[in-house]
């Protein structure tokens, strides 16, 4: 059974400042997709990034940057120089490729980490 | 291209009476899920179509849910009759194909009193 952790349940900075979000993923698959989503108060998840599992290199998109790490399960995902509107709680997010193509792409989602970013 | 359209966004129902819920997907997109999100829980697949057909099912409560995409477009979500435990933020989502990455709706924010 595939299982997404996020520890961080909730972190607050200032603005300007540096934050990494963690998440750690379960899975018996060799491929799968790993997400990332942003909710902010709207409510609306707001999709940010995917990542195959053969793809190890990490990606850079202007203030944000994720690293993956198949030896120890993570996926963790950087903002640099945060900013009061990147305030929202972020998920990371699982999707198994094996098995029925059709069956495919159910999202284990983790529990969500909320990032408050102060002025 | 417009995004996932959902309606409404809130609603406000007693225990035991029903509720649905309509989502329309991005256009071109065959896949369609929609998710549970509990306060303060990440979302929770309750059921995915390829086009009209159920593709999975297995986290839908049956006993009182139950959803249907007729045409391959549209679809609607239905509680009935609704349970306090209920109370969430149901959220569409939608994609390509059952591989790709999914594109999701704002949601409608239930209250069951």
């Amino acid at each position: 059974a595939q299982k997404v952790t996020q520890a961080q349940t909730e972190i607050s900075v200032v603005e300007k400042e540096d934050v990494t979000l963690d998440c750690v993923y379960e899975t018996r698959d060799t491929t799968y997709y790993l997400f990332w989503y942003k909710q902010p108060p709207s409510g609306e998840l707001v999709f940010l990034i995917r990542r195959n599992s053969f793809d190890e290199q990490n990606e850079i998109s202007g203030r944000y940057s994720w690293n993956f790490q198949k030896s120890t399960s993570s996926f963790n995902f950087t903002i640099t120089a945060s900013q009061v509107v990147d305030s929202a709680v972020y998920f990371c997010a699982l999707s198994e490729m094996s098995g029925n193509n059709n069956a495919g792409n159910m999202l284990t989602f983790g529990g969500g980490t909320r990032l408050m970013v102060k002025p | 291209e417009a995004g996932v359209a959902q309606s409404p966004r809130y609603k406000i129902i007693e225990k035991r009476q029903s509720v649905a819920f309509w989502c329309n997907p991005i256009s071109g997109h065959a896949t369609l899920y929609w998710y549970q999100q509990i306060l303060g829980q990440g979302p929770k697949l309750l059921i995915q179509f390829q086009n009209n057909g159920v593709v999975d099912d297995s986290q839908l409560p049956k006993d009182r849910f139950s959803a249907e995409r007729l045409k391959g477009v549209d679809s609607t979500l239905k509680i009935q009759p609704a349970k306090l435990e209920d109370s969430a933020v149901y959220l569409c989502a939608s994609s390509f194909g059952t591989q790709e990455t999914q594109y999701f709706g704002p949601g409608t924010r239930l209250l069951v009193l």
